[in-house]
């Protein structure tokens, strides 16, 4: 049961826009959030989280945004930039938890 | 800081046979989790380490083992490999704490022929 989603496959993007990745939940369980970022033949390298106590947060071009009773969360980007291309994975967490639930991932595409 | 080391990156097996795959972590961190990932399922859980004890586990088989030494390398093992067993298998580590990101290895590729 795939408790943690992201429904776009993909995502294409021009240089300098917003990219803006979404992640929905199904188990308000969750506390803890987080954004994964994969290139091909590298493991996920950890990009950004939040908790569930916030609604936002930043860390230079990256800005996580949480809404908790959507269920809903997503990662935005900006600017943009190619070498941003890569797989995007979304995760979640129970509390006192340290298992990852992991959406299956959209693969962003940031074309010059 | 070195990041999370697997070893080795590439492993070729037969049904039946069993691996040994190894993990070690960045220096400091004490909990060790490992996931698999497949192009159906993505990535699963399969089952987190914290001062040599199992604390989590995932909904895998028994044929799935795991340990972790007194310095928090971690190794997992895999009995009678089957072939559905191939996938990319991801450690992370972290400090072990509640809301402290994990922090992933490149993998170890293992194909079942």
């Amino acid at each position: 049961d795939q408790q943690v989603k992201q429904n776009s496959p993909s995502l294409s993007v021009q240089e300098g826009r917003i990219s803006i990745l979404n992640c929905d939940y199904t188990n308000s369980m969750f506390d803890y959030f987080l954004w994964y970022k994969k290139y091909p033949a590298e493991g996920p390298t950890f990009l950004i989280s939040i908790s569930s106590i916030k609604d936002k947060n930043e860390d230079g071009r990256f800005t996580v945004f949480l809404n908790k009773s959507a269920k809903h969360l997503s990662l935005h980007i900006v600017p943009s930039q190619p070498g941003d291309s890569a797989v995007y994975f979304c995760a979640a967490s129970r509390p006192s938890g340290y298992a990852l639930n992991f959406g299956k991932g959209t693969s962003l595409l940031v074309t010059p | 800081k070195a990041g999370v080391t697997q070893t080795p990156r590439y492993l070729i097996k037969t049904r039946g046979q069993q691996v040994t795959l190894s993990c070690s972590p960045i220096s400091g961190h004490r909990s060790v989790s490992w996931y698999q990932q497949t192009p159906g399922q993505g990535l699963q859980f399969l089952f987190e380490y914290f001062s040599e004890t199992q604390r989590n586990k995932g909904n895998f088989p028994g044929r799935f083992s795991g340990r972790q030494f007194s310095n928090s390398r971690s190794e997992m093992n895999v009995s009678t490999l089957e072939l559905g067993d191939s996938a990319l298998y991801l450690c992370a580590s972290s400090l072990g704490e509640s809301n402290q990101p994990q922090h992933f290895g490149d993998g170890t590729r293992l194909s079942i022929l």
